[in-house]
């Protein structure tokens, strides 16, 4: 049973537009919910996180929205550029434990 | 320091062979967990130690064997391994249950490759 779901699996997206990823999950016991940025043969580095009493959270480029009625939350790139090419990975946690992952995106920012 | 540190970075074992990956972290966290990652997908949890005591075991085949000495070590030791073990496999550390901060951190990985 896949708790949290990611989309889209791929993106595409121009050097200086925006991206967007998109999570849901399903159980309510989720407490905490990280993004993670990783290259290739790395391990994954927490980008940015949120907690459900927060419905958005914004640190540089990067910014999660949360809508905890939906329980989908959203990771938004802003000025993408060529150096933010990895695979993004949304999370969540129960009790600051056991942290879920979803399936992941991988994004490409064109020059 | 945000840093989880992980030995070797890369690994070749036989079948037949016993080998440890080991992991450590300076950030007084107590939450350790060891993640299981093939190409292309998302890291999957295997273990959690949780204040140098084994929490959670996702059903992970008995020739991976973790093992917690103290709260800032922790060691993954392998055996009689198959080639659909090979993997990049990933420590990652918390404050723990409760602690207020949640953020995790990951280790850069080892590499292992089963021949």
């Amino acid at each position: 049973q896949q708790q949290v779901k990611q989309s889209p699996q791929s993106l595409i997206v121009q050097k200086g537009g925006i991206s967007i990823i998109n999570c849901a999950y399903e159980n309510t016991a989720f407490d905490y919910f990280p993004w993670y940025q990783q290259f290739p043969g790395k391990g994954p580095a927490l980008l940015i996180a949120i907690r459900p009493d927060v419905s958005e959270k914004k640190e540089g480029r990067f910014t999660i929205s949360f809508n905890k009625s939906a329980k989908q939350f959203s990771l938004h790139i802003m000025d993408s550029q060529p150096g933010d090419s990895a695979t993004y990975f949304c999370a969540a946690s129960e009790y600051g434990q056991n942290f879920v992952f979803g399936p992941g995106t991988r994004l490409s920012v064109l020059p | 320091d945000t840093e989880v540190t992980q030995t070797p970075k890369h690994l070749v074992m036989g079948m037949t062979n016993k080998k440890s990956l080991k992991c450590e972290q300076h950030m007084g966290h107590r939450a350790m967990y060891w993640y299981k990652q093939k190409a292309k997908k998302p890291p999957e949890l295997m273990f959690v130690y949780s204040y140098e005591k084994l929490s959670i075991n996702e059903s992970v085949p008995s020739r991976f064997s973790p093992e917690c000495p103290n709260s800032s070590l922790l060691n993954l030791h392998l055996h009689a391994l198959q080639p659909e073990d090979s993997a990049l496999y990933l420590c990652a550390s918390s404050q723990g249950r409760g602690l207020g901060n949640t953020e995790a951190f990951f280790g850069q990985g080892t590499r292992l490759t089963v021949v």
